[in-house]
């Protein structure tokens, strides 16, 4: 079934320096692929996204990258600063014509970021 | 404020019960979502529906359902709770049936004792 892989599960940076979370989706289908930040206690919030036709986006410290061959994906955070730690997300879906909304998500990434 | 209205905040019940948790989706957006995310399951799909209509069904047990009314809102029943079902569910909406422009509500957290 579909099925998306997240890693590291916990992650320990210090202040400044940068954060990588891969994950790996199983449906080939699979064509877009949002990251969701979520902090204790609040909603998940979309932060980047991509699309299958695109192999990277970057929005400030933020980047995504995309194989499909691989069908793996990873999001990038640079010069990470404290407010950065929260859990992240990825998440993967088909929104191709008669498809659904359907999100599925990684397990999640804690992010601490140390002063 | 994300637009999208979840309610109850806090919910606490007994097991055997039966709760019954409210959306309202952002204004404009036809499709309503349930997630519910446990503390070691992660964001687990539950149901889509687009304008009054089922649209996907993830793993929503037997015990679960939920509908879409003319308005849009949407409302998810939980009966015969078990300890098992507590955490936090959460209701999201998007524009279309893609699941571009998705926002999350700020979620109900249910707590069955």
């Amino acid at each position: 079934g579909e099925n998306v892989e997240q890693h590291p599960s916990t992650l320990s940076v210090q202040e400044g320096d940068s954060a990588v979370i891969k994950c790996t989706y199983s449906d080939s289908a699979s064509n877009y692929f949002p990251w969701y930040k979520q902090e204790l206690g609040k909603r998940p919030q979309l932060i980047i996204d991509i699309r299958s036709n695109v192999g990277e986006k970057k929005d400030q410290r933020i980047a995504v990258t995309l194989n499909k061959t691989a069908k793996h994906f990873s999001l990038h955070i640079t010069e990470t600063q404290p407010e950065d730690s929260a859990v992240y997300f990825c998440a993967a879906s088909n929104t191709g014509s008669g498809n659904t909304g359907k999100l599925i998500f990684g397990q999640g990434t804690t992010l601490q970021v140390k002063p | 404020d994300s637009g999208v209205t979840q309610t109850p905040k806090h919910l606490i019940t007994a097991t055997g019960q039966r709760v019954t948790l409210r959306c309202s989706p952002r204004s404009g957006d036809l499709s309503v979502y349930w997630y519910q995310q446990s503390l070691d399951q992660g964001l687990q799909f539950l149901i889509q529906y687009y304008n009054g209509e089922e649209r996907a069904k993830g793993n929503i047990l037997e015990r679960f359902s939920a509908q879409q009314f003319p308005d849009l809102h949407s409302e998810l029943n939980l009966s015969s709770l078990e300890l098992g079902d507590s955490a936090l569910y959460f209701c999201a909406s998007s524009p279309g049936q893609g699941a571009y422009g998705y926002t999350f509500g700020s979620g109900t957290r249910l707590t069955v004792v």
